[in-house]
């Protein structure tokens, strides 16, 4: 079955302590991207890369890391944890198709609490 | 920078039309997507318009005028299980990300 496996789906944490949730597909998608959802923001994009050792920031990139040392995993890094990064989390992928449409997959979400 | 604006929720009943408008600013402009997302679940895609005009796929529909920066997602006959977050999503070139509204609450009731 095509799909975004993210894990773990909840996590609580405390702060500044560096933790890692990981993203795997196994559609051979080059596009893979992490969103942040808040009430009220909708989906911000953390993080995305383009390709393997591909990646670059989005819209709200402080406090997080990645890095694509494969095709199929997008694991997102969290150094020093802080309360403000309480959040949804989701992972996504895509091909890049340059000329048409390529819906994002996403997957089922990490629901992080950070105290 | 990148601008989407789509009202934070609509209320409509079973059975009826509802319209889920979205106006965008952008410094390019490739496509308009929709995403569906039921209570914090997985956003599924729903349509994409490239574009000017409609796009039809079974009850739901999807318009664009590129002219006017807007578009619209129109869901007909309205079902219980369409009450969800509809989002807009923005790609300003053809190889860019996607950057999305802040979504749409669908409230339908019987």
């Amino acid at each position: 079955e095509a799909q975004v496996t993210q894990n773990p789906r909840y996590l609580i944490t405390v702060t500044g302590k560096k933790l890692t949730v990981t993203c795997s597909q196994n559609m051979n998608h080059e596009y893979m991207s992490w969103y942040r959802q808040d009430p009220g923001l909708g989906l911000r994009q953390i993080y995305y890369s383009m390709n393997v050792e591909v990646t670059d920031k989005g819209d709200v990139p402080e406090g997080y890391k990645v890095s694509r040392k494969e095709k199929r995993n997008f694991p997102l890094i969290l150094e020093s944890p802080s309360p403000n990064q309480t959040s949804l989390y989701f992972c996504a992928s895509s091909f890049l198709t340059g000329g048409s449409v390529s819906p994002l997959h996403f997957g089922n979400g990490t629901r992080l609490t950070v105290t | 920078g990148q601008s989407l604006e789509q009202p934070s929720e609509v209320t409509a009943v079973e059975g009826a039309i509802v319209q889920i408008n979205c106006t965008y600013q952008t410094s390019g402009f490739y496509g308009l997507s929709w995403y569906q997302q039921h209570d914090g679940g997985a956003p599924t895609f729903l349509s994409y318009n490239a574009l000017d005009g409609l796009e039809e796929t079974g009850r739901f529909s999807s318009f664009l005028s590129r002219s006017d920066s807007y578009g619209y997602l129109l869901l007909q006959e309205l079902q219980m299980k369409d009450s969800a977050s509809y989002f807009c999503a923005v790609r300003v070139s053809g190889y860019s990300t996607l950057t999305f509204g802040k979504g749409t609450m669908l409230l339908v009731s019987p």
